[in-house]
């Protein structure tokens, strides 16, 4: 079945470092992928995403690039800041299969950024 | 707008308890997931409806496990004479199509302890 393997935490990070966060997946198909973000106290929130091979998803600086020959889609930022600490999830989702193409997760990833 | 709602957002049962969570999506969303997420883990996938369809559950892990959306627009989790291991965060999230690569919109989950 699909599954997600990413990094374990916690990861500190001192403020302005570069950030990665490496995630890799097994999957039958061609599958979607995302990064979601849970800041402390909220729920699950889209960071970015992509749908195909070598798709770059970006957003708030962060970006991923879908590598279908690694089957990864690593997390970068090139300048954290403490307001980015959080638990980041990696997920895939199935291309269209009749089932409703569910997210499939990670274990998350803690990151603290300290000044 | 207003995003994905979920009540209670705590729950504490007794075991052998029977339990109901409900999921508010966002107006004119017309799929709808449940995940379970343990402490420390990923959710996980239970189910999903498109309208008032459910047209996965292979998520739920026993037949304790009911959910329901008869009118294609709020959905409940019923959790039937729970035990300790149902403890867990239960989150709803909603989708505007039935796409693979629209974004789920999560809502802030219900916490459920079962002593």
């Amino acid at each position: 079945g699909d599954s997600v393997t990413q990094m374990e935490g916690p990861v500190t990070l001192s403020e302005e470092a570069f950030l990665t966060i490496n995630c890799t997946y097994t999957a039958t198909g061609y599958p979607s992928l995302f990064w979601y973000v849970q800041y402390p106290g909220e729920g699950l929130q889209l960071l970015l995403k992509a749908t195909k091979a070598d798709d770059k998803g970006s957003n708030k600086g962060f970006e991923a690039t879908y590598r279908k020959e690694t089957t990864s889609f690593h997390l970068e930022k090139g300048s954290v800041q403490v307001s980015d600490s959080a638990v980041y999830f990696c997920a895939l989702s199935e291309g269209d299969t009749g089932g409703g193409n569910k997210l499939t997760f990670g274990t998350g990833t803690q990151l603290k950024v300290e000044l | 707008g207003a995003g994905v709602s979920q009540s209670p957002r705590y729950k504490v049962a007794k075991r052998g308890q029977d339990v109901a969570l409900r999921c508010d999506p966002i107006s004119g969303h017309v799929s709808l997931f449940w995940y379970q997420q343990a402490l420390g883990q990923g959710p996980e996938f239970l189910t999903y409806f498109q309208n008032e369809a459910q047209l996965d559950k292979s998520g739920l892990p026993s037949d304790r496990f009911f959910a329901e959306r008869p009118e294609g627009s709020v959905s409940t989790l019923k959790i039937q004479r729970t035990q300790q291991e149902d403890s867990a965060v239960y989150l709803c999230a909603s989708r505007r199509t039935g796409i693979s690569t629209d974004t789920q919109y999560f809502g802030p989950g219900t916490r459920l302890t079962v002593l």
